[in-house]
């Protein structure tokens, strides 16, 4: 099983519609969590971190549900501009370290 | 935000030769920094954490004699491909976390760099 599980997608929808996407992580030791956006052959940047109270920024909405170990990302009235893969993160520590673990990310593409 | 300079952008080299890859954070002092490797359609794979001043910690799976890291100061990590293959190549990305936000593990990333081995 996958550390940390993504549909690939693609995910193709009109711009202005409400996209939500998945991902479930296997360790239950994890302690933060975060939604990456990456653009093609580009770096990750930091979209959002996610905490178990849900949290908002602007038209996106993450939440967090620990019971089951799943994450969620919507977006709300997509743009032109959200087209790119997100990246599912979780933190936890390892061996005395904190490590970031990445999901393979789904990928939007929105369209006229 | 914090910023995270990484070069080269671009490498096109030779087999066998190595390639050194520069990470420096611009505007914070890393005391950790992280070295990932993303093949085309897969996920960021960590390579290796440094600290700064001591040993990095490689994956399992990581050559530590094939990507050697050097983590001399607070604001500068490389990483050197050394005697580089044809399946070397991939985008390398660096990041860094400040003593101040790791708390957060917010970890800034730099811009990758593309290796291609010829």
């Amino acid at each position: 099983r996958k550390e940390v599980e993504q549909d690939p997608g693609p995910f193709n929808v009109p711009e202005g519609a409400t996209v939500a996407f998945n991902c479930t992580y296997s360790n239950s030791a994890s302690q933060s969590f975060f939604w990456y956006r990456q653009d093609c052959r580009k770096e990750p940047k930091l979209l959002m971190s996610v905490y178990s109270s849900g949290n908002e920024d602007g038209r996106f909405t993450a939440q967090l549900n620990r019971a089951s170990q799943y994450i969620s990302l919507l977006i709300r009235d997509s743009k032109l501009s959200d087209s790119a893969t997100y990246l599912c993160v979780v933190n936890w520590r390892d061996t005395g370290f904190q490590k970031l673990v990445f999901g393979t990310g789904t990928r939007l593409l929105v369209s006229p | 935000g914090a910023v995270v300079s990484q070069h080269p952008s671009r490498v096109i080299c030779k087999s066998g030769t190595s390639v050194k890859i520069e990470c420096r954070s611009l505007d914070f002092q890393a005391t950790t920094m992280f070295w990932y490797r993303q093949f085309p359609k897969q996920s960021l794979m960590l390579m290796a954490t440094s600290n700064e001043g001591s040993k990095a910690t490689y994956e399992q799976g990581v050559e530590k004699d094939k990507f050697l890291i050097n983590h001399a100061s607070l604001t500068l990590s490389t990483l050197t491909v050394t005697s580089a293959h044809p399946e070397d190549s991939s985008f390398y990305i660096c990041s860094a976390r400040s003593w101040t936000e790791r708390a957060k593990n917010i970890q800034y990333f730099g811009a990758g760099t593309r290796l291609s081995v010829l």
